[in-house]
């Protein structure tokens, strides 16, 4: 079952323009990963934060976790055509015990496309 | 340092055969989980090995099955396939320090079609 639901499913920018993605969760976490995945392919992995942490940067990407909400946001900044692709969000299951260990579960994605 | 290495990138396969997906982790990786991705369901976890060991396992039937190599190197099997498993199946690898989830880096998955 899907954890987390991702918002908004898709979302079209110009270059040059910021892009907001926003994540919920149900369930506590250890931490919280964002992923990339371009058309048909691997995921790439991003940024992880963890759940005492409030705020990470990474290049032109900023995350935001507020574990009250169980929410996150991944921003991309001064978009390029490049980072047309997938986001995903992904929660750990290793809070709930060893038994969950390893797995990740995933938001449905968010499809931003970038026109130039 | 290599990344994840999946084989086979494609697959073509008839219903009732059997198939078996292989991935290489990262060096020093232990942690290897299989997910499947199709376009209804999205990421799906499959199951996890950790040292050989099958950790964890998702809603899947029986017919999905894994396994893990003393070298780390995993692989999936599905049996009596349906039209149903064609998806992309893609493997992860992590560090998994003090079984705690640490970050999965993924190969470019396995893309199985099944007619």
């Amino acid at each position: 079952s899907q954890q987390g639901e991702e918002d908004p499913q898709a979302l079209s920018i110009q270059e040059g323009e910021n892009a907001t993605m926003n994540c919920s969760y149900k369930t506590s976490i250890n931490n919280l990963q964002w992923y990339r995945q371009n058309s048909g392919r691997g995921l790439v992995h991003l940024i992880l934060i963890r759940s005492n942490e409030r705020e990470k940067h990474s290049g032109r990407l900023r995350v935001t976790l507020d574990t009250s909400k169980k929410s996150s946001s991944l921003l991309i900044t001064a978009s390029r055509a490049a980072d047309t692709a997938s986001y995903f969000c992904a929660t750990d299951g290793s809070f709930h015990g060893s038994s969950n260990t390893g797995k990740l579960i995933f938001g449905q994605g968010t499809t931003l496309q970038v026109k130039p | 340092k290599a990344g994840v290495t999946q084989t086979p990138r494609y697959l073509i396969k008839t219903r009732g055969q059997q198939v078996t997906l292989s991935c290489s982790p990262i060096s020093g990786h232990r942690s290897v989980s299989w997910y499947q991705q199709t376009p209804g369901q999205g990421l799906q976890f499959l199951f996890e090995y950790f040292s050989e060991t099958q950790r964890n396992k998702g809603n899947f039937p029986g017919r999905f099955s894994g396994r893990q190599f003393s070298n780390s190197r995993s692989e999936m099997n599905v049996s009596t396939l349906e039209l149903g498993d064609s998806a992309l199946y893609l493997c992860a690898s992590s560090l998994d320090v003090g079984g705690r989830n640490t970050e999965a880096f993924f190969g470019q998955g396995t893309r199985l079609t099944v007619v």
